[in-house]
């Protein structure tokens, strides 16, 4: 069973600010690392997906980084805005399994 | 279709009575996983199809859950005799096929209330 660890569990942050929370996971045997953003009342929505130590990708004002050698990927959204208010979910890949999601960071925007 | 469709989207059943949801998946996915969300839980796996075979039944949490998967399509979670505890949101979710590189696309969920 992984063990994926989400930071903060929470977090509220200023319309036009910047923020950042963490995925902790174990580094042995990586697979991939996904993020899903998670609206209320609708489904999660696939934000990226990670395979390789030291990617980066990028979607809009939203970015993550992967260090699958220490077990960490952040995700970073740069100047919040309401829209941005959700849960966000990382998850890790075993191979051919189901994904292993961590309890996710419940964001809130405030105006 | 253009998503993961799921039905009901709610459903609110007796103790002891069987359920049924159900989940149709993007056209040509050939993986399809559904997972359940109990309230202050986070997401909790249940159980992963390839094709019409399910290799991985291991997050079943009791002999009364069972799913089924045909034509490498439409896929059905039932639980038997349901119990308070099955009280969650189900979603499903297919990717294109299974392994940890495919993103998924999930479903907009069947929220249980056992009462």
């Amino acid at each position: 069973i992984l063990n994926v660890e989400q930071s903060p569990q929470s977090l509220h942050v200023q319309e036009g600010d910047s923020t950042n929370f963490t995925c902790s996971f174990p580094s042995s045997n990586f697979y991939a690392l996904h993020w899903y953003r998670w609206e209320t009342a609708k489904s999660p929505e696939a934000l990226f997906v990670m395979t390789l130590n030291g990617d980066e990708k990028k979607k809009g004002r939203i970015s993550a980084t992967l260090n699958t050698k220490e077990g960490y990927s952040y995700l970073y959204i740069k100047g919040s805005q309401p829209e941005d208010s959700a849960t966000y979910l990382c998850s890790l890949g075993g191979g051919a399994d189901g994904l292993t999601f961590g309890k996710g960071t419940h964001l809130i925007i405030q105006p | 279709g253009a998503g993961v469709s799921q039905s009901p989207s709610n459903k609110v059943t007796e103790k002891g009575k069987d359920v049924e949801l159900r989940c149709d998946p993007i056209s040509g996915h050939t993986a399809l996983y559904w997972y359940r969300q109990r309230l202050g839980q986070g997401l909790e796996f249940l159980i992963y199809f390839q094709g019409n075979s399910a290799p991985d039944k291991s997050g079943l949490p009791s002999d009364r859950f069972s799913a089924e998967r045909t034509g490498e399509s439409v896929s059905t979670l039932t639980i038997q005799r349901t119990q308070q505890e099955d009280s969650a949101v189900y979603l499903c979710a297919s990717s294109l096929m299974a392994g940890a590189g495919y993103g998924y696309t999930f479903g907009s969920g069947t929220r249980l209330t056992v009462v």
